[in-house]
């Protein structure tokens, strides 16, 4: 069965500083693998990753695609308060599998 | 140009009944796929539509149906409702069946 698994679950650092998301994923027919970011309600579209080793960039944020060892990473720089949310990845395989999210508390 | 928008908001039920909800996807988008999301489960996929074809179904009892009218609005209908039913249930709609997907506020549904 496809599965998708993110780590941490939760993560609590300071303003300032960086943290690294994990994805891992074992699906069939991959296609694409996508970082949301759900502060209330409607996650919000965050990157889409198809191709491995080039890094996709806005602003402090940052992810990567790695198909062999199938992983990504969501990397936040200079961490903010507004940046406390929970990051969900999703792989579009046979169908959208998501992640259960880590949930990051950023404090000032 | 105007986003996903579901309704209702907000509804809450009492077992065994049956609710629909509806969702109104981006002007020009014409997938539309349905998740549920609850703290233990996370967001898990319900189906998928494109074209007024459900093109993907999770793993979700029949109870749980939809569908896709020609002017890609979807609705997904809940029978039978049970206390488990209660969710968040998000929508989404993107251009194509693949790629970025635009979410919706949800319906946040309890089931009494």
């Amino acid at each position: 069965e496809d599965k998708v698994v993110q780590s941490p679950l939760s993560l609590v650092v300071h303003e300032g500083d960086t943290v690294t998301l994990n994805c891992s994923y074992e699906v069939t027919n991959f296609r694409s693998l996508l970082w949301y970011k759900q502060e209330k309600k409607a996650p919000t579209f965050l990157f889409m990753l198809t191709s491995s080793g080039i890094e996709k960039k806005s602003g402090r944020l940052s992810s990567i695609l790695d198909k062999k060892e199938l992983f990504s990473i969501l990397n936040i720089t200079a961490t903010q308060t507004g940046d406390s949310a929970v990051y969900l990845c999703a792989v579009d395989a046979n169908d959208m599998r998501f992640g259960a999210g880590t949930r990051l508390t950023v404090k000032p | 140009k105007a986003g996903v928008t579901q309704t209702p908001r907000y509804l809450i039920k009492t077992r065994g009944q049956q609710v629909t909800l509806s969702c109104s996807p981006i002007s020009g988008h014409r997938s539309v796929s349905w998740y549920q999301q609850t703290p233990g489960q996370g967001l898990q996929f319900l189906f998928e539509y494109f074209s007024e074809t459900q093109r993907n179904k999770g793993n979700f009892p029949g109870r749980f149906s939809g569908r896709q009218f020609s002017n890609s609005r979807s609705e997904m209908n809940v029978s039978t409702l049970e206390l488990g039913d209660s969710a968040l249930y998000l929508c989404a709609s993107s251009l194509e069946r693949t790629g970025r997907a635009f979410f919706g506020q949800g319906t946040r549904l309890t089931v009494v």
